[in-house]
């Protein structure tokens, strides 16, 4: 499954929302009725880690100004207001069939 | 609480081998496929290759196949990658990565091919 994100740069505003597209070449629903897209964001030096799993569940710790929505082949991660530490590349993941990745997006402050 | 710790990198020439392992704890390792995925130097995420949870069965990236092969031991709830033939290309920090609900990941472990 091909994984396509838009924008790959994303300038933003501290304080402002940011949003970032994700569309899968084929459903991500998989057949015992979930959909196993989820969204990483990495800093520069570290490994990837979690954010949301599973469309819209936000993993353990995560701040609440990170949101996602979608269903199908369309997805969409959505920080209410950015903050400094949010810089970084963000990148959807599916595994409903096998395990790929989006190319990333690069999140920066203007 | 789920730990994923790989091991096993470091710098090989090219046409050398590595095995890469992952030791698993905190959840039921021979219920859940297992990936490995790596991440070359400035560079995006790229799935390797899976195995389904019994280790009957995997599957590869088309650069990986014939080259890399993944083996898991439940009694050990460990994984492995071994990794023949590698290239330059193979330089990267490899990933041991659970099929859960929710995924998981380790630290991963940088492999450097050069001479």
């Amino acid at each position: 499954i091909v994984m396509t994100q838009t924008p790959l740069s994303s300038p933003v505003t501290l304080g402002q929302p940011a949003s970032i597209s994700c569309r899968s070449s084929q459903s991500l629903l998989h057949s015992d009725g979930n959909t196993y897209l989820s969204w990483l964001h990495q800093r520069p030096g570290q490994p990837p880690r979690l954010l949301i799993y599973e469309i819209s569940n936000r993993f353990s710790g995560v701040p609440d100004r990170f949101s996602g929505s979608g269903a199908g082949t369309d997805f969409t991660l959505k920080i209410s207001r950015v903050e400094a530490e949010d810089v970084g590349i963000y990148y959807c993941m599916q595994f409903t069939i096998s395990l790929s990745f989006g190319q990333g997006t690069k999140v920066e402050i203007k | 609480e789920v730990q994923l710790v790989e091991s096993g990198g470091g710098l090989v020439q090219p046409g050398g081998s590595l095995r890469l392992s992952c030791a698993a704890s905190g959840f039921t390792f021979n219920t859940h496929w297992m990936s490995w995925f790596r991440q070359a130097p400035g560079k995006g995420l790229e799935w390797v290759g899976n195995i389904n949870p019994e280790g009957s069965g995997s599957n590869y990236v088309d650069s990986a196949r014939g080259r890399l092969s993944i083996s898991r031991d439940n009694a050990r709830n460990s994984l492995y990658l071994q990794m023949n033939s590698l290239r330059g290309d193979d330089t990267a920090v490899y990933y041991c990565f659970v099929h859960g609900r929710p995924p998981y990941w380790g630290q991963g472990t940088l492999v450097t091919v050069s001479s």
